[in-house]
Order: structure tokens, then C-alpha cells, then sequence
């Protein structure tokens, strides 16, 4: 069965600083993959999926993520925090076998500090 | 487009209450989720449906029932509730499928908070 893991419950960064929220997958095939991220008292909200192709996924708010197939990894990165970027972020997987259903981390809380 | 709407936004129950969640999208998405939201456990899908008609359980549907008689509805009925079923319920849409297109994925709802005493 797919899974990802998020290892950190929180990611502390100065403004300004570059960050990273690390995830990790394991799925059979190939891996579709996305970032979501929540902010408080709201639903989620799309940054960027990985399908195939290009190892570096550029999505909104400036975000990024690099895809590494060896390492099973998918980490969400900025060049330069902004404290609005503080929030909930999650990482999630495609079902195996399924065209719509995703299996999603436990989540990385971020926050940004002046 | 108001994209998925939940109602209500927060709700209290007594134990043994039955009440519904409503949701509804207006993108013509064939696809369409509920997940609840708990603290150090992430998204957790009860259940979904492919398209009016059709359901199927997801990672924890016990307690829970849907229907899905029209595209644009997916209501989550809970019959008998719990103070387990305390969380936070997200529904979400999609097209029929999160495929090779960059712009697939799924379009959440603002959420209802359910507390359960």
C-alpha cells in the first residue's frame, strides 16, 4: 500500500531564510505526488503536483519541490520565507490503482519568524 | 464559481444525534471525498464517489453514511453519533481523475468542525 511520511511535526525558519518540509513516499509505479497547504480555520489549497518529467515542480506562492526517485523523497522548498507562509502544510500520494483518491501525510507545521 | 461549500461550519451534538454535512460543488467534478481532519493524523478519506449513483468506503467509514443522487451534492450523514467522531470534516471535489495534467487535483471546502459531547 502508498504512504507518505512527513518526519517533522514542525519546521521553524527565519524570515527571509530558505525553508524545507521533508516528505517521503513509498508506492508501487510510478508516483504522482502534491503538496497542499492548509491555513487556519480553512480547507486545502493546491502548491504543486509532480507527475513525471522535470525533477523540479515550480507551484504557487513560490514554492517548489524537488522530486528524488532514489531517495523516495518529495521535499517542499522556498528560496526565502515570509511569515505569511506559516501554515499547515501537507504532502499526499495518488492511490495505486485509483484514478482520484490520495493518501496524505500527517502533515508539517511551518512557521515563519521576523 | 463558489467551488465546494460546506454547511454548517460548526455544529454540537449530543451522543445518539443524527445530523448531516452537506456539500456541494458547482465545477461539474465527477469525483467527490469526505475526509476527516484530526490532530498528528492527517487527512483520513471515509468516503467516495466516482459520479451520481456511485460510493465506496474509504480509510475509515465506519459511523458514517453517503448518497450521491446528483453531481453536484455529496451529503455525509452521521446516524448515531460519537464523541469519537469529534473532528474537523473536509469534503472534496476533482475531475474523474488526478491524471497526467498538471492542473488535476482536488479542490477542498472550507470544512465543518463537529464537536460530539
Amino acid at each position: 500500500a502508498q504512504s507518505v511520511a512527513q518526519p517533522e511535526d514542525q519546521v521553524n525558519v527565519a524570515e527571509g531564510n530558505p525553508l524545507t518540509v521533508k516528505c517521503t513516499y513509498s508506492v508501487s509505479g510510478n508516483p504522482y505526488l502534491f503538496w497542499y497547504v492548509q491555513y487556519p480555520n480553512r480547507g486545502l489549497q493546491f502548491l504543486l503536483k509532480y507527475i513525471t518529467g522535470d525533477n523540479l515542480v515550480k507551484g504557487s506562492y513560490g514554492f517548489e519541490a524537488e522530486f528524488n526517485k532514489s531517495q523516495t523523497s518529495f521535499h517542499l522548498k522556498k528560496p526565502s520565507a515570509l511569515v505569511s507562509d506559516s501554515a499547515l502544510y501537507f504532502c499526499a500520494v495518488r492511490v495505486t490503482g485509483t484514478a482520484s483518491k490520495l493518501t496524505f501525510g500527517t502533515g508539517t507545521r511551518l512557521q515563519v519568524t521576523l | 464559481n463558489a467551488g465546494v461549500t460546506q454547511t454548517p461550519k460548526f455544529q454540537v451534538l449530543k451522543t445518539g444525534q443524527s445530523m448531516t454535512l452537506q456539500c456541494a460543488q458547482d465545477m461539474n467534478h465527477e469525483y467527490m471525498s469526505w475526509y476527516r481532519q484530526d490532530p498528528g493524523m492527517g487527512l483520513r478519506l471515509i468516503h467516495y464517489s466516482v459520479g451520481a449513483g456511485i460510493t465506496d468506503q474509504g480509510e475509515v467509514p465506519n459511523g458514517y453514511n453517503v448518497s450521491r443522487s446528483t453531481t453536484e451534492d455529496f451529503p455525509l450523514r452521521l446516524l448515531s453519533a460519537a464523541p469519537s467522531q469529534t473532528s474537523v470534516y473536509f469534503c472534496a471535489s476533482s475531475y474523474s481523475g488526478l491524471g497526467s495534467s498538471r492542473q488535476e487535483t482536488q479542490y477542498f471546502g472550507p470544512g465543518t468542525r463537529l464537536l460530539v459531547l
